[in-house]
């Protein structure tokens, strides 16, 4: 069955710190890569998307991550976080076949600190 | 805003209770999904639909839930007979293949 592992369950930086949160998936055949993101007391919002093509895909808010088939790994990227990105990560995958189903990680808070 | 609206925000309920919670995405969206999340897990699929037909549901599904999308507009998930076990975030979301956009969620807890 698929899965997702997020080993980073709380990360702790301060203002323009690099950021760097894991995510592995397991699962043989194609899929798409999620990163969603939940602002404290906001619904989940998505950061980015992978399906195809480059495997360095960007998102909102200065976020990027990269696909790397070999290691099964989907990490998400910012060079300088701020104060406003303290939230909650979710990593998601859904497989080629099963376009519909995304499953989650379990996330990874972030709280930066000024 | 996702344009994805749920009612109630919050619900409490003594364990045994029937609730029903309700979900109103926008017209475009002939998807719906609906996601439980419990305290420190990501959101975990149970049951989509593509306009009024329910596709897949998840083992997590039990018989005392049922889910249904009338029309093909709003979706209810309804829950019978509750246990304390339920008590999670119930979250709905809608779109169209490769997107979903989430709404607030219904809190429920069962006391």
């Amino acid at each position: 069955a698929q899965s997702v592992s997020q080993h980073n369950h709380h990360v702790i930086l301060s203002e323009a710190a690099s950021l760097e949160l894991g995510c592995n998936y397991s699962y043989g055949g194609s899929v798409n890569l999620f990163w969603y993101v939940q602002y404290p007391g906001q619904h989940l919002q998505l950061l980015l998307k992978y399906f195809s093509g480059d495997p360095l895909v960007k998102g909102i808010k200065g976020f990027e991550a990269e696909f790397i088939k070999s290691k099964f790994s989907f990490n998400l990227r910012k060079p300088s976080v701020q104060w406003s990105d303290t939230a909650e990560y979710f990593c998601a995958v859904t497989s080629s076949y099963n376009t519909d189903k995304l499953i989650f990680g379990t996330g990874t808070r972030l709280q930066v600190f000024p | 805003d996702t344009g994805v609206s749920q009612n109630p925000r919050h619900k409490i309920t003594k364990r045994g209770q029937n609730v029903t919670f309700r979900c109103d995405p926008i017209s475009e969206h002939n998807r719906l999904y609906w996601y439980r999340q419990t305290l420190g897990q990501g959101p975990e699929f149970l049951t989509y639909f593509q306009n009024e037909a329910q596709l897949e549901k998840s083992r997590l599904l039990s018989d005392r839930f049922s889910a249904e999308r009338p029309k093909g507009s709003f979706s209810t998930l309804e829950i019978q007979r509750t246990e304390q076990g339920d008590s999670a975030m119930y979250l709905c979301a809608a779109g169209r293949t490769y997107e979903q956009y989430f709404g607030p969620g219904t809190r429920l807890t069962v006391t």
